[in-house]
């Protein structure tokens, strides 16, 4: 799988917007870009995916460039709740059997203030 | 309901004991897997398992033996245990298609003394 580069670390405040940014330079044309969270003393949780368009879910929004060697994951109003790491993944959609593994990176920790 | 369920949540044992790890899951999916997340808190993946097809990390020691029994569960076997196998293990399972997500349980955490 292509590599991600995420920042380690980012702070935002209770109720504001966070944009969580990740590079994916190496993309090839049939990845998916998926974004999992890890809470503290949890397993990692599903956040959002996407191919080439923009998606939004009742979690998150996922922003992809048009040359898609970035993406940004978008929350719209962090809460408490939503400090974890966050991690930016990319699935080959060829893979169709036990070989459709994730490859987790070193996230970015996400840390809300009140 | 809890989807992905693994038991013990917390291990502790002896070095050179042989312990093993269960989990289930009530998904319907068809593809099990087992993460390993060390004191540095990489997340890394061991085993693949899919309709008796078993993919496997080629740096996870042979002590180590995934086995299951239906598609619902995926247990982990470690023989031999070591201080280095000290860790926090997660099940997960999803359907085979690239574009599902995977489900995690909760972790394991083992403690070797």
């Amino acid at each position: 799988d292509a590599k991600t580069t995420q920042p380690n670390s980012m702070e935002s405040n209770e109720e504001e917007p966070v944009h969580l940014p990740c590079n994916h330079s190496t993309i090839s044309g049939t990845d998916y870009i998926h974004w999992y969270r890890q809470l503290p003393s949890q397993g990692p949780e599903y956040v959002i995916h996407g191919l080439t368009s923009n998606v939004n879910n009742r979690m998150a929004s996922l922003a992809i460039a048009e040359d898609r060697k970035s993406s940004t994951l978008i929350l719209h109003r962090a809460t408490l709740r939503d400090a974890a790491v966050y991690y930016c993944i990319l699935r080959d959609r060829g893979k169709h059997n036990a070989g459709n593994m994730l490859t987790f990176g070193g996230g970015t920790r996400l840390m809300v203030k009140p | 309901d809890t989807a992905v369920s693994q038991t013990p949540k917390y291990l502790v044992t002896q070095m050179g004991n042989d312990k093993s790890i269960k989990c289930e899951q009530n998904l319907g999916h068809d593809t099990m897997y087992w993460y390993k997340q060390d004191s540095k808190k990489f997340l890394k993946i061991m085993f693949s398992y899919n309709n008796k097809e078993l993919i496997i990390n080629e740096t996870v020691p042979n002590r180590f033996s995934p086995k299951s029994p239906d598609k619902a569960h995926l247990n982990l076997h470690i023989n031999s245990l070591e201080l280095g196998d000290s860790a926090v293990y997660f099940c997960a399972s999803s359907l085979r298609n690239s574009n599902q997500p995977q489900h995690f349980g909760d972790g394991t955490r083992l403690s070797i003394l």
